[in-house]
This record gives C-alpha cells, sequence and structure tokens, in this order.
C-alpha cells in the first residue's frame, strides 16, 4: 500500500495570506490526524477527522480550520497567516480512531515571512 | 499541556553502545507508543506498550513501562548511525488524542 503523501511538502507565504495542505490517507484509512511541528517541540495536536467528521480539536486558534473528503482525503487551512505559523505539519493516519498506531506523512514544512 | 516528557532531552553516544531514553507522564493511560523521528520527516512507529505489560521487545528495542512511576523507558541495544534520530513517547490519556513528548535527541558517533 502506498503511504501518507502530503502536498506540498514546502511552503513560504507572507503574513496574512491563508494557506491550504492536503493529505491523502493510506487506503482504507478513515482516521485522519493533524499535528503542527515547531523546532525542538513535540508534536501539538492541531485536529482528528473521522468519516468526515471531526472527532476532536486542539487548542489552536479559529484561524486553523480543516476537513475530511468523502475518500477520506483530508486539509487543513490556516487563514491570515502570522510569523508564528512557520512549522512542519504533519497529518497521521489510522484505519479507525483508537487503533493505537499511526502512520505519518513526510509532513509540509510552512515558512511564513 | 505535555503528557509525556522526554529524559535527556539529548543524548550523544559511540556508535555500538546502548542508549537509554525515558519518558514520564501524568494521568493513567491505557498505551504508551514511542516514535522515531529522522531530521525534519515525518514519524515511524517503533513499538506500542499495553498499561497491563511491563516489558516489551523488538528487534534491538526494549521498553519497559512502570504505571506506578507513570514512566516507560526505551533501550536501543548496540546503536548505529542510523539510529541518529529523535524519539518520542506518545501516551492516550483520552478516547480523542494521543498527548507527545518534546522528544530526545539521539546522536550516534561513528
Amino acid at each position: 500500500k502506498a503511504g501518507v503523501t502530503q502536498t506540498p511538502r514546502y511552503l513560504i507565504k507572507t503574513r496574512g495570506q491563508q494557506v491550504t495542505l492536503s493529505c491523502s490517507p493510506i487506503s482504507g484509512h478513515r482516521s485522519v490526524s493533524w499535528y503542527q511541528q515547531t523546532p525542538g517541540q513535540g508534536l501539538q495536536f492541531l485536529f482528528e477527522y473521522f468519516s468526515e467528521t471531526q472527532r476532536n480539536k486542539g487548542n489552536f486558534p479559529g484561524r486553523f480550520s480543516g476537513r475530511q473528503f468523502s475518500n477520506s482525503r483530508s486539509e487543513m487551512n490556516v487563514s491570515t497567516l502570522e510569523l508564528g505559523d512557520s512549522a512542519l505539519y504533519l497529518c497521521a493516519s489510522q484505519e479507525a480512531p483508537r487503533n493505537n498506531e499511526q502512520f505519518f506523512g513526510p509532513g509540509t514544512r510552512l515558512t511564513v515571512l | 499541556s505535555q503528557q509525556g516528557e522526554e529524559d535527556p532531552q539529548a543524548l550523544s553516544i559511540q556508535e555500538g553502545e546502548n542508549a537509554t531514553m525515558n519518558c514520564s507522564y501524568k494521568t493513567s493511560i491505557n498505551n504508551l507508543q514511542w516514535y522515531r523521528q529522522n531530521s525534519g520527516r515525518g514519524l515511524v512507529h517503533l513499538i506500542l506498550i499495553r498499561s497491563n505489560e511491563r516489558e516489551k521487545h523488538s528487534g534491538r528495542l526494549r521498553v519497559t513501562l512502570d504505571t506506578s512511576k507513570k514512566s516507560s523507558s526505551l533501550l536501543i541495544t548496540a546503536s548505529r548511525a542510523a539510529d541518529t534520530a529523535s524519539y518520542f513517547c506518545a501516551t492516550d490519556p483520552s478516547d480523542y488524542q494521543l498527548i507527545w513528548g518534546a522528544g530526545t535527541k539521539l546522536i550516534i558517533k561513528p
């Protein structure tokens, strides 16, 4: 099976712009989680989607949003970008929530100038 | 807030030596997982240990779990240059999300 794919891999934006990141989970996986990772930090949970429904959301402002499509592909959107949004955004898929092992994509490296 | 806290933050050892990393957590859990991340890339699942297990092995990896002390350790034996990476523990204190530590950066010197 193909692994989790994320597009784009690298992105440079300026403050105030918005960005959309995409994640395609492993075939058959219906749960997708998003994380933000900044240098020297662990993973900060953004949100999880399962069957097109957001199951849970982390402690991030409303500028961060996401959705999941019927084919389980997921997108996350960040509006009004700030310098502090520069990070590696990771997507992880599972067959179902709490299926224990998460499979991660390579991430999207977002730089906000 | 972070549930898992890895210790040490960074570890540098010679190739062939053993590396031990620790993870502490605050609330009761169902299981604890360890992941590896090579520089700036996605994470790879290494091993999962359930709360009713005390020790688990996978190749050169040995994980222990002490629920009374709310801590876990990851031992990598006979380290190799390819083991250079950051190692994270993740716990599941709630039904909705894993909680991740800040990681231990392991450097294997040739």
